[in-house]
This record gives structure tokens, sequence and C-alpha cells, in this order.
């Protein structure tokens, strides 16, 4: 089965300074790779995702993330964060053979932003 | 185009009734998906629906089910409800499932509906 771990629950730092979010999942193969973000009260907005070729994906509000299949790794990072970053990350993967609807999600990252 | 818009975003229930959510999926879209949040569990998957089929089911009992109507709106219900139902349920969007397409695998979610058993 597949899973998801985030190993950090909780992760602060200040404004401006850049920002690393690890996500390692389990799967036999190569699975799709999501990253979302969630604000308190809002279902889950997509920030990026990797589906194949290159392993360096950019998404929306200057993130981007690095698959790498050796680590079996999809870390999120932002090289300046703002305080409007401040939110909940959820690191997600869904089988190759099935729709994304039935993703795992990891057990989320929450980001504090110091001014 | 309009998001995923769920509803009722907020209500109350008591221990042994019933709750009804509905789904409306942003337009084109013919895969819902709804999924438990709490700070426990945190995201899990209840079930997917498309074309007004269940095509996947997550690890819940059977107070928890669905359906999926013919312009892809879909309802959830719990029935007999607990105190660990308590949660926000999220319901989720995509596209068909045809392998190759890409954007078929990306999920789009609604606000959220916050479901507090008394």
């Amino acid at each position: 089965a597949q899973s998801v771990t985030q190993p950090d629950i909780h992760i602060t730092v200040s404004e401006g300074a850049s920002l690393e979010l690890r996500c390692n999942y389990s799967y036999g193969a190569t699975p799709y790779l999501f990253w979302y973000v969630q604000s308190p009260g809002q279902g889950l907005q997509l920030l990026l995702k990797y589906f194949s070729g290159d392993t360096l994906v950019q998404g929306i509000k200057g993130f981007e993330a690095e698959f790498k299949r050796s680590q079996s790794s999809f870390n999120l990072r932002k090289p300046s964060v703002h305080w409007s970053d401040a939110a909940e990350y959820f690191c997600a993967v869904a089988p190759h053979n099935t729709n994304a609807g039935k993703s795992t999600f990891g057990d989320g990252t929450t980001l504090t932003v110091k001014p | 185009k309009a998001g995923v818009t769920q509803t009722p975003r907020y209500l109350i229930k008591t221990r042994g009734q019933q709750v009804t959510l509905s789904c409306s999926p942003i337009s084109g879209h013919r895969s819902v998906s709804w999924y438990q949040q709490t700070p426990g569990q945190g995201l899990q998957f209840l079930f997917e629906y498309f074309s007004e089929t269940q095509r996947n089911k997550g690890n819940f009992p059977g107070r928890f089910s669905g359906r999926q109507f013919s312009n892809s709106r879909s309802e959830m219900n719990v029935s007999t409800l607990e105190l660990g139902d308590s949660a926000l349920y999220l319901c989720a969007s995509s596209l068909s499932g045809d392998r190759g397409l890409s954007g078929a695998n990306v999920l789009t979610f609604g606000a959220g509906s916050r479901l507090t058993v008394l």
C-alpha cells in the first residue's frame, strides 16, 4: 500500500528566509506526486504536481519541489517565505493506474512565519 | 469558472442522527471524491464516484455512503452519527480518469463541510 510521511509536524521560519518541507513516500513504482496547501477553514489548493519528466517542478506562489527517486522524496522548497505562506502543507501520492481521487495524504506540516 | 461548491459549510447534529452533505464539482469534471479530515487521523479517503458509479472506496464503515447524479453532483450521507464523526468533510473533483491525461489526476477541493456531532 502507498504511504506518505511528512516528518515535520510544525516548522517556524522568519519572513524572507528559505523553506524546505520534507516528504517521503512509499510506493512500488513512481507515483503521481502532489503538494497542496490549506489555509485555516479552507479546502486544499494544489501548489504543484509531478507526473514524469523533469524532476524539478515549479508551482504557484514561488514554490518548487524536487523528485528524488533514489530517496523516495518529494521535498517542497521556497527561497524566500512571505507571511502569507503561513498555512498547513500536505504532500500526496496517487498511483498511476487510478484517478487521483484515491490519493494518499501525509499528516501535514504546519508552517508558522515569524515577522 | 466556478470552483467546487460544498453545502452546508457548517452543521451541528446529535448522536444517532443522520446527515447529508452535497458537493457540486467544477463544470466538466466527472470524478468526485470525498475525504474526512480530523486532527487525529488527518485526511482520509472516503470514496470516489465517476459517472454515477463508486469507483474507489476507503476503509470506513457502512454508515458512510455516497452517490453521484447524472450532472456529476455528489452527496454523501452518514447515518447513526457518532461523536467521532465530527470532522471537516472535503469534496474534490477532477477530470475523467483516462490514463495519459495528466490533468485527470489533479484534485480541486471545495472549502469543506464542518460537521460537529454533540
